[in-house]
């Protein structure tokens, strides 16, 4: 059982390119979500979804993509990389819903320059 | 909008200490998590607090959930080195998705 997955853990990207960070759960959980973390910060959600094929936007949604074609996964796509978005991502799964405890992946240090 | 505020933000104590970090929230919710966080390290999950006047303890942690107060409280009971980390508590508004986290309170205890 891997839990949860993340690739790459280490991503560095020139403005203006685009990239698609992977989140894999094997737990059957229906509820996913992603985050990103800055110093000081805490955690911001970016987009959740509650099953295949549902997706939602949470606090920071601008300027990224999610889409759930099957319950094990749910890429987190950046369309036009901006240094703003220089973070680390954590993919997050739970098995009771929304409203569950959450699962995190090991993360993936992205830097834009 | 769904606030989270932590306090302290920093903490440094001694081994053998007690101390409690605070969790204020701004809304209605019944639910609260708490996260703890090794430095370069995912987030692994302490308690969820289901319901007003909720206690959870293990080890020498214990977390306190009074809903009507909009308050959470994290106890470190005799701290020890091993419990320096950062840690988080983490709302969720109730009949909503999202779920807000505090800035953390970094922990260091010292021998």
């Amino acid at each position: 059982n891997a839990g949860v997955t993340q690739t790459p853990k280490f991503q560095v990207l020139k403005t203006g390119q685009s990239m698609t960070l992977q989140c894999a759960q094997d737990m059957n959980h229906e509820y996913m979500s992603w985050y990103r973390q800055d110093p000081g910060m805490g955690l911001r959600l970016i987009h959740y979804s509650v099953g295949a094929g549902i997706t939602d936007q949470g606090e920071v949604p601008n300027g990224y993509n999610v889409s759930r074609s099957t319950t094990e996964d749910f890429p987190l796509r950046l369309l036009s990389a901006a240094p703003s978005q220089t973070s680390v991502y954590f993919c997050a799964s739970s098995y009771s819903g929304p409203r569950g405890e959450q699962y995190f992946g090991p993360g993936t240090r992205l830097t834009v320059t | 909008e769904l606030k989270v505020e932590q306090n302290p933000l920093f903490l440094s104590m001694q081994e053998g200490k007690n101390y409690t970090i605070y969790c204020n929230y701004s809304t209605t919710s019944d639910r609260l998590y708490w996260y703890r966080q090794d430095p370069g390290k995912s987030l692994e999950s302490l308690f969820v607090l289901l319901s007003n006047g909720a206690v959870k303890q293990e080890g020498r942690l214990m977390a306190s959930l009074d809903t009507k107060a909009r308050l959470s409280t994290l106890h470190i009971t005799a701290a020890v080195h091993d419990l320096s980390a950062t840690y988080f508590c983490a709302v969720d508004e109730r009949n909503n998705n999202d779920m807000r986290f505090g800035a953390g309170t970094r922990l260091t205890v010292k021998p």
